[in-house]
């Protein structure tokens, strides 16, 4: 198995831009994490999904972020418009079962850097 | 705050020695699971104990979990280099909720 994918690895864009990172899940795992790491906050946890349907989406901060599942393969986190603050490295991680009984995979991160 | 918080927040030590890192969390849990970060690249999960375990192992990984306390400790026996990374604990803090906590991490540092 490849793991947990994302794209693009890094991203530099400027303020006020959109950005779209990717994520596929490992094969046959329901659940999946958005994630933001940060030097000053850590590692947060934006939203995550169970069987494409999104179930708790309280730390994303702000409407300019959103996110979605259209299949059991695909996911995506949009940042629109973009902000320096939102500089981060982003992960998405997925697991089968109840998560928080099963380990998460990480994917290797997207770094995304807002000018 | 952090439900889980890592100590030390840095430990650097001499190859071959014995490195410890302690969490401490503030809620009832179901288990606690330890990751490791290598710099720029994902978490990678270590171990897991359950509320009702007291120790754990797994190779060169041992695990204690004290719930009256609400601590744990990661101890890596006969570190190597390859050892260096961050370590962070990682808790559910709600009975039946599927989200996990992360604590702040320890860097930990192996000299050869």
């Amino acid at each position: 198995d490849a793991g947990v994918i994302q794209s693009p690895r890094h991203e530099v864009t400027e303020m006020g831009q959109e950005v779209t990172l990717r994520c596929k899940p490992i094969s046959g795992h329901d659940y999946l994490f958005w994630y933001r790491q940060t030097m000053m906050r850590g590692l947060e946890l934006l939203i995550y999904f169970n069987n494409n349907v999104p179930i708790d989406d309280s730390g994303m901060p702000e409407d300019r972020f959103s996110a979605k599942m259209p299949n059991a393969s695909f996911s995506t986190l949009k940042i629109q418009p973009s902000e320096p603050r939102d500089s981060a490295v982003y992960f998405c991680a997925s697991t089968a079962g109840t998560g928080a009984f099963y380990e998460q995979y990480f994917g290797p991160g997207t770094r995304l850097t807002v000018t | 705050s952090q439900q889980g918080e890592e100590d030390p927040q840095a430990l650097s030590i001499q190859e071959g020695e014995n490195a410890t890192m302690n969490c401490s969390y503030k809620t009832s849990i179901n288990n606690l699971q330890w990751y490791r970060q290598n710099s720029g690249r994902g978490l990678v999960h270590l171990i897991l104990i359950r509320s009702n375990e007291r120790e754990k192992h797994s190779g060169r990984l041992r695990v204690t979990l004290d719930t009256s306390k609400k601590s744990s400790s990661l101890l890596i026996t006969a570190s190597r280099a390859a050892d260096t990374a961050s370590y962070f604990c990682a808790t559910d803090p709600n009975f039946g909720n599927e989200k996990l906590t992360f604590g702040t991490g320890t860097r930990l540092t192996i000299i050869p």
